[in-house]
């Protein structure tokens, strides 16, 4: 099956630094990448959807100021957490998907923690 | 937007008993609904997934039904054993657009030894 990976899978920050997040499909070229938020015992939530080469769409209530996302090739979109904050730690997941109508496949995920 | 809910959130099964996990969704357009299992700290792992245009989808012990008048779909195990225990998430993917997929609220499965 296709693979996801997503780097790095933990990282601790301080409050008020800048983490960046790597989420790469490794075997076929991923037209459309998700990006999810997901705090413990929760489901995911999709933060931003991101097509390659074009500005990402937010979703309601996520601030893009905050989080940057690119996604500047076809194997490769980041995401970076802006002068992170305590209530910015989280589970953060991406998926990407080669063309319409087929599955999205998932990144193992990074579990971010700002102290 | 769609808005997919899932119950029960949590469930305790004996080994070798079935378990069932329900979900409903808003967005008639939507036309595929993956289930996921996820374990602590892990990926999400697809499991089944059924199309809008079938109504019921087996896959040795699991199996998906699809109710599309009703914007239902549910999960079925049977024969449960621990290694099910996980938390069992339900999606609908909208057909337009950047085909997004929204999440239910997940459902803790325990299969008791």
């Amino acid at each position: 099956g296709a693979v996801v990976s997503q780097h790095p899978s933990r990282v601790i920050c301080k409050s008020g630094t800048s983490v960046k997040i790597e989420c790469r499909s490794l075997d076929f070229q991923a037209t459309t990448m998700f990006w999810y938020r997901q705090f413990p015992k929760q489901s995911l939530m999709l933060m931003a959807t991101s097509n390659e080469g074009s500005k990402a769409t937010y979703e309601q209530g996520v601030e893009k100021d905050k989080f940057l996302i690119n996604h500047a090739s076809l194997t490769l979109s980041t995401l970076t957490v802006t002068s992170a904050h305590p209530e910015d730690s989280s589970f953060y997941i991406c998926s990407a998907r080669e063309g319409g109508n087929t599955e999205a496949f998932f990144g193992q995920g990074t579990r971010l923690t700002v102290v | 937007g769609e808005n997919v809910e899932q119950h029960p959130s949590t469930l305790s099964v004996q080994e070798g008993d079935s378990a069932v996990i329900k979900c409903t969704y808003s967005d008639s357009a939507s036309n595929y609904f993956p289930w996921y299992k996820q374990e602590l700290g892990k990926r999400p792992q697809l499991i089944i997934d059924i199309r809008s245009n079938v109504g019921e989808k087996k896959d040795q012990r699991i199996a998906v039904t699809l109710n599309k008048t009703a914007k239902h779909f549910s999960l079925h195990i049977t024969e449960t054993q621990p290694e099910d225990s996980a938390v069992y998430f339900c999606a609908a993917r909208e057909s337009g657009g950047y085909q997004k997929v929204t999440f239910g609220t997940g459902t803790k499965l325990q299969v008791i030894p």
